[in-house]
Parts: structure tokens; C-alpha cells; sequence
């Protein structure tokens, strides 16, 4: 079974620096899709960024960027620019590459505050 | 942009009690998910469905039912409420056959079973 650890349940930064939260997985297979998702106080669950597992090339999406290694089966997290509307829960997903019906397994989540 | 609208924002209900959970979308979307979140647990699947009256059992799926009589609406249902099911529920939707889509949530439920 796919496993996700996020292994720093909570983290903290100061407005406009950087920070990177980590998250490794466990899959015995070639091909997958991995998302960060992002949870505001409000609490809707929305999209930050995906990485299709065939894609060498890491994803970037404006302030986010992650750093995708396959073999390590590592996927983090950088904010660049942090803002105080970055501060939320962030979790990791990891899926299996089949026609979108595939469930999401979650790792445990981290708790982002930004410090104006 | 996706609308997925759960019911209630929060609701309080007694042990024993059967309970329904309301989630609809408006995206046509194939896909609906049922999630209950907990402090520490993250996110765990309780039940999903592909199709209109299918169901698939997820991680965590005793003590629900669900129920899929249209595509757009997808239920969640505690047979007898109990303690133990005092939860943050989220329901999510995504499309089928479009490889890397992601699951769009509601803004949850937040149950409280007494």
C-alpha cells in the first residue's frame, strides 16, 4: 500500500523568506501523480501545485515550487516570497496514474505560520 | 470555477443517531469522495464513487454507507452515530478520464456526536 509521511508537523517563517516542507512516499509503482494541497483557517482544501510522476522537470506555479526525486522518493514543498496568506495546513497526496478515479492517500499535514 | 457544497457547516447529533451527510457538485463530474480529517490522521477515505449508484470501500469505511442516485449528489451516511465518528467530514469531486486532474473539496462538516 502507498504510504505519505510529512515529517514536520508544524513549521514557522518570516514574512518574505523561504521555507520548504518536506514529504517522502512509498509506491511500487513507475508511474503516479503528486499534489500539494493547501488548507486554510477557512477550510476549504484547494490545489497548490501536481507533478506528474513522468516529468523530469519540477513544477513551478508563481511563489511554489517543488523539488520532485523519484528515486528517493522525496517531494517538497518551497515557498518563496512567504505571505501571511500562506499560512494554513499544507498536505501531500500521492495517486496512481488511472483515469482520475484512483483515490488520494494523504501524508499527516503541516502547519505553516508565517511571522509578520 | 468547481461548486462542491456540503449541506452543513457544522451539526450536532446524538449517539445512535442515523445521520446524513449532503455533498453536490456542479461539474459533471464522474468522481465523488467522502474524507473524514483528524487532528494528527490527516485525510482518510471512507468511500468513493465512480459512477452513479457504484461505490468503491475506502480506507476507513465501518460504521458509513453511502448513497449515489445521481450523479451530482453523493451522501454519506453514520447508520447509528457514535462517539467515535465525531470527525471533520470532507467531501471531494474530480473528473474521470482526464489523467492528473485534481479532486476539487467542500468547506467540510464539522460533526459532533454526543
Amino acid at each position: 500500500a502507498q504510504t505519505v509521511t510529512q515529517s514536520q508537523p508544524e513549521m514557522s517563517v518570516q514574512e518574505a523568506e523561504t521555507v520548504t516542507l518536506s514529504c517522502t512516499y512509498d509506491t511500487s509503482e513507475s508511474d503516479y501523480y503528486l499534489f500539494w494541497y493547501k488548507q486554510p483557517p477557512s477550510r476549504q482544501m484547494i490545489l497548490v501545485i501536481r507533478q506528474e510522476a513522468y516529468k523530469q522537470q519540477n513544477a513551478t506555479e508563481n511563489r511554489f515550487s517543488v523539488n520532485f526525486q523519484k528515486a528517493a522518493k522525496s517531494f517538497s514543498l518551497k515557498i518563496s516570497d512567504s505571505q501571511l496568506g500562506d499560512a494554513a495546513m499544507y498536505f501531500c497526496a500521492y495517486r496512481r496514474s488511472n483515469f482520475g478515479n484512483e483515490k488520494l492517500t494523504f501524508g499527516t499535514g503541516t502547519r505553516l505560520t508565517i511571522i509578520p | 470555477d468547481v461548486k462542491v457544497t456540503q449541506s452543513s457547516r457544522y451539526l450536532v447529533k446524538r449517539t445512535g443517531e442515523k445521520v446524513f451527510l449532503e455533498c453536490v457538485q456542479d461539474m459533471d463530474h464522474e468522481n465523488m469522495f467522502w474524507y473524514r480529517q483528524d487532528p494528527g490522521l490527516g485525510l482518510r477515505l471512507i468511500y468513493f464513487s465512480y459512477d452513479v449508484k457504484m461505490k468503491e470501500k475506502g480506507d476507513i469505511p465501518e460504521g458509513y454507507s453511502v448513497s449515489r442516485e445521481k450523479k451530482e449528489r453523493f451522501s454519506l451516511i453514520l447508520e447509528s452515530a457514535s462517539t467515535n465518528q465525531t470527525s471533520m467530514y470532507l467531501c471531494a469531486s474530480s473528473f474521470s478520464d482526464r489523467e492528473s486532474q485534481p479532486q476539487h473539496f467542500g468547506d467540510g462538516t464539522r460533526l459532533s456526536i454526543l
